[in-house]
């Protein structure tokens, strides 16, 4: 049963670098990692994905190691606009399948 | 505007009542979803469909029913069965499946259940 850890909440200041990790230890070989945001009262949005090294994008980057078996978010110079949950999503059961199971999330609080 | 559509953004049901959450599609995905979000928590999945005709249960499908008669929809129907139906719920599609460059959910902006 594939699961994802990550710290439950995260706070930091406005113009830092903050950076989320999630644990997925039982990840499948070809499924890939993707990260989502979301605010309150609304579906979440992607952010990125990658599979393995690294990935950047214009709102964040990806790292993952070689042994995937966990990656860290990392949105740089934050702003208040960015507070919001984080998950890391992976596949559930058999690659080829269509199932996801979120974890609980990290509530990234941005302070002025 | 591509995307999911889902309705009513808000919706009350009276003890015994079954209600239907409404969410429609234009994506031409295959895949489909429901998650349901309890305050402060994370996204539990009720069931999903990879193709029409079919649907597998999720973690917590007790209470709820779905169908999948066309590509573009998905209700989900909150049974009297649930006894504690109130939540957001979220529908969400992906292109899948999984394993692919292209795998992505995206989501509707949700439904907002409440029992009277």
């Amino acid at each position: 049963l594939a699961k994802t850890t990550q710290p439950i909440s995260m706070d930091s200041y406005e113009g830092q670098e903050v950076n989320i990790t999630c644990s997925h230890n039982n990840i499948a070989t070809n499924d890939y990692i993707t990260w989502y945001q979301q605010f309150p009262s609304q579906g979440p949005r992607f952010i990125i994905q990658g599979y393995k090294t690294k990935v950047t994008n214009e709102v964040a980057s990806l790292f993952i190691p070689a042994d995937r078996k966990s990656s860290t978010l990392s949105l740089p110079r934050v702003s208040l606009s960015d507070t919001a949950v984080y998950y890391c999503l992976v596949g559930d059961g058999p690659t080829g399948t269509y199932k996801y199971i979120f974890g609980t999330g990290t509530r990234l609080k941005v302070l002025a | 505007d591509g995307g999911i559509t889902q309705s009513p953004k808000y919706l009350f049901r009276k003890e015994g009542q079954n209600v239907t959450l409404s969410c429609e599609q234009n994506l031409n995905h295959d895949a489909m979803y429901w998650y349901r979000q309890d305050p402060g928590q994370g996204l539990r999945l009720i069931y999903y469909s990879q193709i029409v005709n079919d649907f597998q249960k999720g973690d917590i499908a007790e209470g709820y029913s779905v169908s999948r008669e066309k590509k573009e929809s998905f209700p989900l129907t909150v049974t009297s069965a649930q006894k504690n139906p109130t939540a957001f719920y979220l529908c969400a599609s992906s292109i899948g499946p999984r394993g692919a460059t292209n795998e992505k959910l995206f989501f509707g902006s949700g439904t907002q259940l409440s029992v009277l």
